[in-house]
């Protein structure tokens, strides 16, 4: 068990609202990941970080903002959240591979 | 640019069979890992194996095998006398080298093995 928890698990919200989903590792590992999984597309890397205050995009960002001010935190924001956001949100931290924490269904009605 | 494809949406057998799983890969860097995630019913995604572009020798795990081949860059994935609780979907993933570690992902592999 790598130590990822994510929060919320499941979320409805409506479109145009902010939504922030949080990412807690107890590891102390400098590189964690935001993906979402679509049918069809596997999972797609949104945004990256690589420490403290140090983050990236990744091939799917637009729409989204991430935050990470501690290192065991890294939060994901919907800033006005649409319909082509339903997903499910997985975050992953890399020790050599990658593990991944158990994921948020997000439904934008 | 890197891609990975898994040709095979869905794949179903008979319990007791043998099953591979195809993953083609492209990249441009000389040094890259490959790696395969299993993700059954329940959503998780469970690390089963990462692969480094200089190592190819073939991998076995009970009843998992990888066989890793450069030359066609392929990394396909067997399992030997299929279970039903084999039944997910399966990923195949690429990384870069260095630090970063972002993975591309193929889109996934449905392997359903009725008993």
């Amino acid at each position: 068990d790598a130590g990822i928890t994510q929060s919320p698990r499941h979320k409805v919200t409506e479109t145009g609202t902010p939504v922030t989903l949080r990412c807690h590792q107890t590891e102390n590992h400098r590189y964690m990941y935001w993906y979402r999984q679509d049918p069809g597309h596997g999972l797609r890397l949104i945004h990256y970080s690589y420490g403290v205050k140090d983050t990236d995009k990744g091939e799917v960002s637009d729409g989204y903002s991430v935050s990470r001010s501690k290192t065991e935190d890294f939060l994901l924001t919907l800033e006005s959240a649409t319909s082509s956001q339903t997903s499910v949100y997985f975050c992953a931290i890399a020790t050599g591979e990658q593990f991944f924490g158990p994921g948020t269904r997000l439904t934008v009605l | 640019a890197q891609k990975v494809t898994q040709a095979q949406t869905e794949i179903s057998v008979v319990e007791k069979e043998d099953v591979t799983l195809d993953c083609v890969y492209e990249t441009r860097d000389t040094t890259y890992y490959l790696f395969w995630y299993k993700q059954p019913p329940s959503g998780e995604l469970v690390f089963l194996i990462r692969r480094n572009s200089f190592d190819e020798q073939n991998e076995i795990s009970g009843r998992y095998s990888w066989n890793f081949q450069k030359s066609t860059s392929s990394f396909n994935f067997t399992i030997t006398a299929s279970q039903v609780v084999d039944s997910a979907v399966y990923f195949c993933a690429l990384s870069e080298a260095g630090n970063t570690g972002k993975l591309i992902f193929g889109q996934g592999t449905t392997l359903q093995v009725k008993p």
